[in-house]
């Protein structure tokens, strides 16, 4: 079964530094991976996706993620964080083919000035 | 593009009665759509899964006669919560795909509904 944990229920950064938050994935298969995040109001939106291509996977509003597959992580970074980031963000897996999203339970990322 | 909304963002209902949601896809035609649960401070669990016209499928622990969900056209599905009770507080989302398009298996997710049962 596939599962993911997010490491961090709340990270706080001051604007301008960078963000890092963790996401650890449990899965059978080889997975697709992905980063929603969510703003008050709105809909999720899609960050990224690793589907099996490159491991570093470069996403909007200037987010990464890396796959790796020894530490069976896919972390999110972003260089510089801004104001417009705080948000929930979501680290996400399904099994490729597969209907089915299987979301993390959140990280609340707040940004100071 | 890729636009799901729902309706309506929040309602506040009595023990009881029964509530139903609408998930519209504005800009393209979805063949499959999804309703999750999100309590607070959790993740969002998938409820089911539905196909225009057919009977959706839901998972496991989802009572299919509480929640019915129907997805009559390629733009709108409907969750209605039956006799609902305190306990089925939540925030419900919708997604919606279209496979035959070039993204595929993406979803895209409206916006919320926030229900309160009193």
């Amino acid at each position: 079964a596939q599962s993911v944990t997010q490491l961090d229920s709340h990270v706080s950064v001051s604007e301008g530094t960078p963000v890092l938050l963790r996401c650890n994935y449990s899965s059978s298969y080889s997975p697709s991976l992905f980063w929603y995040v969510q703003h008050p109001n709105k809909g999720l939106q899609l960050l990224l996706k690793y589907t099996s291509a490159a491991t570093l996977v470069k996403g909007i509003n200037g987010f990464e993620a890396e796959f790796k597959k020894s530490e069976t992580s896919f972390h999110l970074t972003k260089p510089s964080a801004h104001m417009s980031d705080a948000a929930e963000y979501f680290c996400v897996v399904s099994s490729l083919g597969t209907d089915k999203l299987i979301f993390g339970t959140g990280t609340r990322l707040q940004v100071f000035p | 593009g890729a636009v799901v909304s729902q309706h309506p963002s929040w309602v506040i209902c009595k023990s009881g009665t029964s509530v139903k949601i609408e998930c519209r896809s504005l800009d393209f035609q979805a063949t499959t759509m999804f309703w999750y649960r999100q309590f607070p401070k959790q993740s969002l669990m998938l409820m089911a899964t539905s196909n225009e016209g057919s009977k959706a499928t839901y998972e496991q622990g989802v009572e299919k006669d509480k929640f019915l969900i129907n997805h009559a056209s390629l733009t709108l599905s409907t969750l209605t919560v039956t006799s609902a009770h305190p306990e089925d507080s939540s925030f419900y989302i919708c997604s919606a795909r279209d496979i035959r398009g070039a993204r595929g298996y993406e979803q895209f997710f409206g916006p919320g509904t926030r229900l309160t049962v009193l």
